[in-house]
């Protein structure tokens, strides 16, 4: 059964640095999702990507955060300069078009800013 | 804003026992309602959907859920309770208008032998 694939499944990192998290969606996937969750709170949505563009974005998802897919399989997020507060397991998301509204998870990755 | 309430931070249950964790939600116009179950260190696996039809929807590993428009619930269920059920449950709401995903805070369900 295809997958949402991600990569690295864990990153520590030193607070200012760039990092940038890999996903790989379900290949017949038009649109393509990435979500948060600080440990021990809510799932929260960050950006959503259809047809090679930003459809929505949350208020978290702010000019430190880009989101690219830089060929036909990846879809990557990027997070210019991180923050202690950025440290939260990150999840990518897609789904099919038409009327199947689910969205599927990748296993995310756990992001530690030091 | 839609939002999401899932009342129960734990839900604990006995094996063969019928189970429900609940889920109430707010949103403009028509809701997708959604249930994922979440495993120790793994992503979020979609259980079931509602988004139009029969109030009640079937989903994987025998879950169920009801729609109650009046109510604004969508509650989780099954008839019969395994230890292996025992995992964290989200509820997530979307709308025609906006297909990212609001969730509720997750209900853990241990499921006793």
């Amino acid at each position: 059964e295809p997958e949402v694939t991600q990569t690295p499944s864990h990153q520590v990192t030193q607070m200012g640095q760039e990092v940038i998290l890999r996903c790989v969606p379900i290949s017949n996937h038009l649109y393509f999702y990435w979500y948060r969750q600080i440990l021990g709170q809510k799932v929260e949505f960050l950006v959503s990507f259809y047809n090679n563009e930003i459809s929505e974005k949350s208020e978290i998802f702010d000019d430190q955060f880009s989101v690219e897919r830089p060929d036909g399989s990846n879809f990557t997020l990027k997070i210019r300069s991180t923050k202690l507060e950025d440290s939260a397991m990150y999840f990518c998301a897609s789904r099919t078009s038409g009327g199947a509204y689910e969205q599927y998870f990748g296993p995310g990755t756990r992001l530690t800013v030091t | 804003a839609q939002s999401v309430a899932q009342p129960e931070d734990q839900v604990n249950v006995a094996e063969g026992n019928p189970l429900t964790v609940k889920c109430t939600y707010s949103v403009s116009g028509n809701p997708y309602l959604f249930w994922y179950v979440q495993y120790p260190n793994r992503g979020l696996q979609f259980l079931l959907k509602y988004i139009t039809g029969d109030n009640l929807v079937k989903g994987s590993y025998g879950f169920e859920a009801e729609f109650n428009k009046s109510q604004t619930s969508f509650h989780l269920k099954k008839p019969s309770a395994l230890v292996s059920d025992s995992a964290l449950y989200f509820c997530a709401v979307g709308n025609t208008g906006r297909r990212a995903l609001t969730f509720g805070s997750g209900t853990r369900l241990q499921v006793q032998p």
